[in-house]
């Protein structure tokens, strides 16, 4: 089992719509977590940073995080063509030592949203 | 600002030639630096990271290696590349502190033929 489970889609949706993105992970220890967007061949654009259960809302983009059920989601209201890309979850615990700010991340869903 | 690059942006390789990629980091002091491959499919994976300046740890046993001359540099090297070397080097810093998101370079696309 995969410590990150991600769904990759492809997810299409029309514009204006709310779109859904998860993350499920199998580690307790992970207590920080991360969403990126990836345009197709660039590198990976950190979107929002969170470290705690509940939410967090940044323009359109709000993250939510669940701890006892492991499940963290990305929301993106009023979706619009140029929020096509590949959404990346990522997470890591506070341990230091050798695995020192080590990420883990989910396969990445791919979104498309159409005008 | 903080801003990090890569060079160069593509690459296409004979196997069995070297490689060197570099990674270069401005705006801030003594970043964790990190080195990931993406292969087709988009899954991340980390080969290096690094806390300091000649201090370099593997997450992955391969052909590649990676160096930190200096404070803001990483580089990722290899002798002899494989067919299975090809894909999207990214290069990401942390700063120094309680805060853990990583931020990443434009990447390298390396195809090796």
């Amino acid at each position: 089992q995969k410590e990150v489970e991600q769904d990759p889609g492809p997810l299409s949706v029309p514009e204006g719509a709310i779109v859904s993105l998860n993350c499920t992970y199998s580690n307790s220890a992970f207590q920080y977590f991360m969403w990126y967007r990836q345009y197709s061949r660039k590198g990976p654009e950190l979107l929002m940073y969170t470290y705690s259960s509940g939410n967090k809302e940044d323009g359109r983009f709000t993250a939510q995080v669940d701890k006892s059920s492991k499940y963290i989601s990305l929301f993106i209201r009023d979706s619009q063509p140029s929020d096509s890309a590949t959404y990346l979850c990522a997470m890591t615990s506070n341990a230091g030592g050798t695995s020192y700010g080590k990420l883990t991340f989910g396969q990445g869903t791919i979104l498309t949203v159409h005008p | 600002s903080q801003t990090i690059h890569q060079w160069p942006a593509t690459l296409v390789q004979p196997v069995g030639s070297p490689l060197s990629l570099e990674c270069t980091v401005e705006g801030t002091s003594n970043p964790n630096l990190y080195w990931y491959r993406q292969a087709a499919g988009r899954g991340l994976q980390l080969l290096f990271y690094s806390v300091g300046i000649g201090q370099i740890s593997s997450e992955v046993p391969q052909n590649l290696s990676a160096s930190r001359p200096q404070d803001r540099q990483f580089i990722l090297s290899s002798k002899k590349l494989l067919l299975s070397d090809s894909g999207f080097y990214l290069c990401a810093w942390r700063g120094w502190g309680v805060t853990y998101e990583q931020y990443f370079g434009p990447g390298t696309r390396l195809t090796v033929t």
